[in-house]
């Protein structure tokens, strides 16, 4: 089955600062890539999400990149706030050609992420 | 529009008990999903419907775990009897399908099984 790893495990930066999170997956067949965002105590919330027929995408502050060659993925958090502290998920799924999911998230281990004022 | 319910929100229970939780996903939403979370892990699937149908209980431990979602809608989960090692958060998502791949978590459940 898929296995996902992900680094690192806590990640401390200063506020506006850049952070990285960086994921590699090991089915080639897995297509889809959402980040999730965990607050204490809270859901997991989707942040971003690519999918393998796309290299780089970008929502204001963050971004993540694809490489499908060497199976690995990453989140890039520019310019930093103190309320992006919290535990950042990657993922990988497969989605058939019809369209349809085969649904299941195979999670990394999660990466605490701290910006300090 | 809401967003997936789950409840009860907290539970403790003593080892061997059993215990329910319950979830109601996203309106249209045709699957379902129930993932466990360690605590300091990230979560692991146990279960996913299409509609009432089970396309994935790989990892459902089914000596004591089971799972219904009998009109398509709502499901429920639960886990006779408990082990210490069921403590976590069990979560409960939900997605549109049909070319839609977003999954959506509800709050979970937070068990404690002393």
């Amino acid at each position: 089955g898929e296995n996902v790893e992900q680094h690192p495990s806590t990640l401390s930066v200063q506020e506006g600062d850049s952070a990285v999170i960086k994921c590699t997956y090991s089915d080639s067949a897995s297509n889809y890539f959402p980040w999730y965002k965990q607050e204490l105590g809270k859901r997991p919330q989707l942040i971003i999400d690519i999918r393998s027929n796309v290299g780089e995408k970008k929502d204001q502050r963050i971004a993540v990149t694809l490489n499908k060659t060497a199976k690995h993925f990453s989140l890039h958090i520019t310019e930093t706030q103190p309320e992006d502290s919290a535990v950042y998920f990657c993922a990988a799924s497969k989605v058939r050609a019809g369209g349809t999911s085969y649904g299941k998230l195979t999670f990394g281990q999660g990466t605490i992420l701290t910006v300090h004022p | 529009e809401a967003g997936v319910a789950q409840s009860p929100r907290y539970k403790i229970i003593e080892k061997r008990q059993s215990v329910a939780f319950w979830c109601n996903p996203i309106s249209g939403h045709a699957t379902l999903y129930w993932y466990q979370q360690i605590l300091g892990q990230g979560p692991k699937l146990l279960i996913q419907f299409q509609n009432n149908g089970v396309v994935d209980d790989s990892q459902l431990p089914k000596d004591r775990f089971s799972a219904e979602r009998l009109k398509g809608v709502d499901s429920t989960l639960k886990i006779q009897p408990a082990k210490l090692e069921d403590s976590a958060v069990y979560l409960c998502a939900s997605s549109f399908d049909r070319g839609r791949y977003e999954q959506y978590f509800g709050p979970g459940t937070r068990l404690t099984v002393t």
